[in-house]
């Protein structure tokens, strides 16, 4: 496909559940980054991947979140043990090269509940 | 907390009215974007500046940047209905974009 991608663009999960969110960048975009939106803000950065690399996490915001990229471009999202307050939509970026120098270009989001 | 801080946080114009939204930021930058975002979608890139850039346009956009306060600004010529919305700004640092909390715009018919 031409954009990013990302599936499912909702998911309603009960406290406690796992959860396995995709991304899937534009092919050959080296950068990929995660963001989580709360309504009515600006994204908040989650994570960064450089091709398969993790280089920076510094934004998941516990342990139960976990990010991952094996082959420097697919990536999925999971939150273990869902809580209410991971309630949000969950923003994937890819940008051409390395870093944030250039422009990213955003999937759809996947709006996750937990009721 | 997020570094970029749009303003006004809300804004009503008519259309065919020009339309500026601001943004400060608190550290230093080699580079600042505008995304636009519609409701309940993704956020679309506008346009970017450089920090050796103090002013750019695209087509009905204009973008100004000014180191020294920390600032840039986002003109929106002749609005449409279309360009309802919200604008963020985004600063990078490191390997992080900082979004602020957004301007949201709603142009009257």
């Amino acid at each position: 496909g031409a954009g990013v991608s990302q599936s499912p663009r909702y998911k309603v999960a009960k406290r406690g559940q796992d959860v396995a969110l995709r991304c899937d960048p534009i092919s050959g975009h080296v950068s990929l980054f995660w963001y989580q939106q709360a309504l009515g803000q600006g994204p908040e950065f989650l994570t960064y991947f450089q091709n398969e690399a993790q280089l920076d996490k510094s934004g998941l915001p516990s342990d139960r979140f976990f990010a991952e990229r094996p082959e420097g471009s697919v990536s999925t999202l999971k939150i273990q043990r869902t809580q209410q307050e991971d309630s949000a939509v969950y923003l994937c970026a890819s940008s051409l090269t390395a870093g944030t120098k250039n422009e990213q270009f955003f999937g759809p989001g996947t709006r996750l509940t937990v009721l | 907390s997020q570094q970029g801080e749009e303003d006004p946080q809300a804004l009503s114009i008519q259309e065919g009215e020009n339309a500026t939204m601001n943004c400060s930021y608190k550290t230093s930058i080699n580079n600042l974007q505008w995304y636009r975002q519609n409701s309940g979608r993704g956020l679309v890139h506008l346009i970017l500046i450089r920090s050796n850039e103090r002013e750019k346009h695209s087509g009905r956009l204009r973008v100004t940047l000014d180191t020294s306060k920390k600032s840039s600004s986002l003109l929106i010529t002749a609005s449409r209905a279309a360009d309802t919305a919200s604008y963020f700004c985004a600063t990078p640092t490191g390997n992080q974009f900082y979004f602020g909390t957004g301007t949201s715009l709603t142009v009257i018919p």
